[in-house]
């Protein structure tokens, strides 16, 4: 995982509420990322920050947010909008050096919907 | 945009054979290739990744091989453990985002 935590480890969300899940590094990476893992799905991606104060949206964005305060931290927000939210949320940030990127993840938010 | 795809979605071996796992990508500027081994219930862990400018890595019992030209990377585990049993993924990346083919299950049997 190396100084990705991710928070917390299991969520439980009832109907119509948000949910935040916690993503925070100590790496200082520039960039991080929010994937969704569904089972036969891969990783399809939510959200993702180059940098403090800017993210975009990565393929499947629709009923998330997120926002980018601070460097070490990337919270995404599960809103009532996301009708089927019951997944694994992995966050993810990456190491630059020079114009190679690598990327690490953190150890998962299982979400589950009451 | 990219698309990458993995095959075979599940490999079961004996313990001590080889395993080959093979992705295609589609974005001819995808320039890295990492690789991923998933346990259940962990997140994703770098095992070995691949740049554009060489054609085959190595770390002990793990490769990867690149083809720029046929636009496919491949995973090779020689001496198969049952502790390598998991999910592996393969990824390429093309600006400034990776994309995940979707998983290969490999089984090794004592």
């Amino acid at each position: 995982d190396g100084g990705i935590t991710q928070s917390p480890k299991y969520l439980f969300r009832k109907e119509g509420q948000n949910v935040t899940l916690s993503c925070e590094q100590n790496l200082n990476h520039d960039a991080m990322y929010w994937y969704r893992q569904d089972p036969g799905q891969g990783l399809r991606l939510i959200y993702y920050s180059q940098i403090v104060n800017d993210f975009q949206k990565g393929d499947i964005a629709e009923g998330y947010s997120v926002s980018r305060e601070k460097k070490e931290s990337f919270p995404l927000t599960v809103t009532s909008a996301q009708k089927n939210p019951t997944a694994f949320y992995l966050c993810a940030s990456t190491r630059r050096d020079g114009l190679e990127e690598t990327q690490y993840f953190g150890p998962g938010t299982r979400l589950l919907v009451l | 945009g990219e698309n990458v795809e993995q095959h075979p979605s599940t490999l079961s071996v004996q313990e001590g054979d080889s395993a080959v796992i093979k992705c295609t990508y589609s974005d001819s500027a995808s320039n890295y290739f990492p690789w991923y081994k998933q346990e259940l219930g962990k997140g994703p862990q770098l095992i070995i990744d691949i740049r554009s400018n060489v054609g085959e890595k190595k770390d002990q019992r793990i490769a990867v091989t690149l083809n720029k030209t046929a636009k496919h990377f491949s995973l090779h585990i020689t001496e198969t453990q049952p502790e390598d049993s998991a999910v592996y993924f393969c990824a390429a990346s093309a600006r400034e985002k990776l994309v995940f083919g979707k998983g290969t299950k490999l089984t090794v049997n004592p």
